[in-house]
C-alpha cells in the first residue's frame, strides 16, 4: 500500500484558479469513487473539503471542487484566497477495508 | 455537536507500547461509523493507521498490522489504540477521527507521541 502521489507544492494568486492532482493506481483512485480532500492549517487538525469525489459537506465553500480521471483525482480552487493557503491531502479507498492518503500538496498563496 | 479528544501518554521508551484514548461526545460509539486512528510524523504527511467498528470488527494498515491492536468500550463511548514494539520512527501527532461512509468527518486536535527514552 503506497500513499497517492501529489506536488509537493502549488501556488497561485488571489482571485485565480488552482489545481491539486492525486495519482493513485487501478487499485485504488481507479477502482473507487470512495476519494476525499481534507484541508490543514498549521498546527491544527484536517478539515474534510471534499468527498465522494466530488461532494461538498455543509459549510465548505463551492469554490472548492473535486473530479477524477483514470487512477488520478483532481481538487480545484477557484477565486483564491489568503486563508486557503494550507496543506492539502487527498484520501482513497485502497481495497481490502483500508485506507490511503496522499503525500500533501502545500499550497502558498502569492 | 461531535467532538473527539484524544489521551495517552506523550513520552513512551523505545521498544514500549504506545497506548491512546479517543474520547467521543455527540454521538454514541454504537452508531454505524467507523472509528479511526491517523497519525503524521513531524512535518510529514498523514498515514492511515487502521480503524474499529462498534462491534469490535478492526481494520489496519498493513504495513502496521503486527504491530496494531484496536478496540472500542461502549459504557464509556470511547475506542483505543495499542501499537507494540515502537521505535523513533512512531514519533507523531496522532488523530482519532469519525468515518462516516467514505470520509473522516469529525477529527480530534491530535496528541503528539514521542518515542525516546
Amino acid at each position: 500500500q503506497s500513499a497517492l502521489t501529489q506536488p509537493a507544492s502549488v501556488s497561485g494568486s488571489p482571485g485565480q484558479s488552482i489545481t491539486i492532482s492525486c495519482t493513485g493506481t487501478s487499485s485504488d483512485v481507479g477502482s473507487y469513487n470512495l476519494v476525499s480532500w481534507y484541508q490543514q492549517h498549521p498546527g491544527k487538525a484536517p478539515k474534510l473539503m471534499i468527498y465522494e469525489l466530488y461532494k461538498r459537506p455543509s459549510g465548505v465553500s463551492n469554490r472548492f471542487s473535486g473530479s477524477k480521471s483514470g487512477n488520478t483525482a483532481s481538487l480545484t480552487i477557484s477565486g483564491l484566497q489568503a486563508e486557503d493557503e494550507a496543506d492539502y491531502y487527498c484520501c482513497s479507498y485502497a481495497g481490502f477495508s483500508t485506507w490511503v492518503f496522499g503525500g500533501g500538496t502545500k499550497l502558498t498563496v502569492l | 455537536q461531535v467532538h473527539l479528544q484524544e489521551s495517552g501518554p506523550g513520552l513512551v521508551k523505545p521498544s514500549g507500547t504506545l497506548s491512546l484514548t479517543c474520547a467521543v461526545s455527540g454521538v454514541s460509539i454504537s452508531s454505524s461509523n467507523w472509528w479511526t486512528w491517523v497519525r503524521q510524523p513531524p512535518g510529514k504527511g498523514l498515514e492511515w493507521i487502521g480503524e474499529v467498528y462498534q462491534s469490535g470488527n478492526a481494520n489496519y494498515n498493513p504495513s502496521l498490522r503486527s504491530r496494531v491492536t484496536m478496540s472500542v468500550d461502549k459504557s464509556k463511548n470511547q475506542f483505543s489504540l495499542k501499537m507494540t514494539s515502537v521505535t523513533a520512527a512512531d514519533t507523531a501527532v496522532y488523530y482519532c477521527a469519525r468515518r462516516g461512509g467514505g470520509a473522516y468527518d469529525y477529527w480530534g486536535q491530535g496528541t503528539l507521541v514521542t518515542v525516546s527514552s
